[in-house]
């Protein structure tokens, strides 16, 4: 247990609805960041908090996508009108401080199945 | 444009030999290197990093390597268990910004 949590372990929906999920990072780490994790690939880079700013986007994030990270606690990512290839592990990371020597520490991820 | 590359998309050790899982970069920005190690189902969990102004950092049975000139580094594992099968990620970084990962790599130690 890396002390990041994420909600809900798996989620199955169908195409069309909208999905939230739910990290709760270590608690004193300031920098969170969500990924997204393909089958045979490696985590990819969505999008980065810093407290309770939104830093960074990637262009990987469409607009159907959003994040709040509100009181630089528990952020929140949804997906609005899902579609088949959202089906993903999305995986959430806290860092903490601004160090260039530290590492990031993922959750157990949210496992999503678009039907 | 993968700036992070592991070219093995799998490696077969036996029990008690070294592994070695390497892994190739492409911008001489990044500075910090990591090493994550991933069960199926679970996130990433971390496994030892090191920074660029290093070539070597040993922790237990686990040493990273950096060969900035070739922008190689390389994970060795020794002895090898089985519990250490699982899917290997490099992750790379320019100072305090995102990790970019490589595609991973599936060890597996056999009996």
């Amino acid at each position: 247990d890396t002390g990041v949590s994420q909600n809900p372990r798996h989620k199955i929906t169908k195409r069309g609805q909208n999905v939230t999920f739910r990290c709760d990072p270590i608690s004193e780490h300031n920098r969170l960041y969500w990924y997204r994790q393909t089958l045979g690939q490696g985590p990819e880079f969505l999008t980065y908090f810093q407290n309770e700013a939104q830093l960074e986007k990637s262009r990987l994030l469409s607009d159907r996508f959003s994040a709040e990270r509100p009181k630089g606690s528990f952020s929140t990512l949804e997906i609005q009108r899902t579609e088949q290839g959202d089906s993903a592990m999305y995986l959430c990371a806290s860092v903490r401080g601004v160090g260039v020597d530290t590492e990031a520490f993922f959750g157990q991820g949210t496992r999503l199945t678009v039907v | 444009d993968q700036q992070v590359k592991q070219n093995s998309p799998s490696l077969s050790v036996q029990e008690g030999r070294i592994s070695i899982l390497n892994c190739d970069y492409t911008n001489s920005m990044f500075d910090y290197f990591l090493w994550y190690k991933k069960y199926p189902a679970e996130g990433p969990t971390f496994l030892i990093s090191i920074s660029s102004i290093k070539d070597k950092n040993e922790d237990g049975r686990f040493t990273v390597f950096l060969n900035k000139s070739a922008k190689h580094l390389s994970l060795h594992i020794v002895p090898s268990q089985p519990g250490d099968s699982a899917v290997y990620f490099c992750a790379a970084r320019r100072g305090a910004q995102k990790l970019v990962f490589g595609q991973g790599t599936r060890l597996t130690i056999n009996p």
